[in-house]
């Protein structure tokens, strides 16, 4: 089956401890962007990353890693975590051309305490 | 820079009625005009968009949007709604020339009533 996997789906840290939120796809997709929801907000782009080792920051890369290593996965990590970063982030991939279709993960519910 | 804006966070619908989402945008160039619908619990799927050729565009579960450049504009809607409607409906818009970017409107929450 086609599908972009994230894991965890739910995540309870706490201040300052480094954390890697997974993201893979089975699609061959050359483009994958990381996006955080917010209540009031939308969903806000972190960063995205058009092939391998190419990626780019989006609206809110603050705080925020990422790397592209393979085509198939691309991490996000927060390496010293902060309440404000409590949020639900979603990983979506396409193939890769301008006006493409994105394909999302199920998300994953961070607490940062 | 460019931003995207739905009017009204929650909109209540009876089953059977109209459903009509606003979307505008601001941006010098049209850009890419997507609308997405997350369920419950779920992650965003494709609904319906717009790159190219004809301004009236269908997507799935009898939903299309119609971009009117003169107005900045690519409102949803669908005829009739049905209780499986009930969701978060998002406008979202890719630049052409910087198309990797995704921008989303807020969201609108849509109940359906019966």
């Amino acid at each position: 089956e086609a599908q972009v996997t994230q894991n965890p789906r739910y995540l309870i840290t706490v201040t300052g401890k480094k954390l890697t939120v997974t993201c893979s796809q089975n699609m061959n997709h050359e483009y994958m962007s990381w996006y955080r929801q917010d209540p009031g907000l939308g969903l806000r782009q972190i960063y995205y990353s058009m092939n391998v080792e190419v990626t780019d920051k989006g609206d809110v890369p603050e705080g925020y890693k990422v790397s592209r290593k393979e085509k198939r996965n691309f991490p996000l990590i927060l390496e010293s975590p902060s309440p404000n970063q409590t949020s639900l982030y979603f990983c979506a991939s396409s193939l890769g051309f301008a006006g493409d279709t994105q394909y999302f993960g199920p998300g994953t519910r961070l607490t940062v305490l | 820079a460019q931003s995207v804006t739905q009017l009204g966070s929650h909109v209540s619908v009876s089953e059977g009625a109209l459903v009509l989402l606003r979307c505008n945008y601001s941006s010098s160039v049209p850009p890419y005009l997507f609308w997405y619908v997350q369920y419950p619990n779920q992650g965003l799927q494709l609904l319906l968009k717009y790159t190219t050729g004809a301004t009236l565009v269908k997507g799935i579960n009898g939903f299309e949007a119609e971009f009117k450049k003169s107005e900045t504009s690519f409102h949803l809607t669908k005829p009739s709604a049905h209780m499986s409607d009930a969701a978060e409906y998002f406008c979202a818009v890719s630049p052409t020339d910087s198309w990797g970017k995704l921008q989303f409107g807020a969201g609108t929450q849509v109940v359906v009533t019966p």
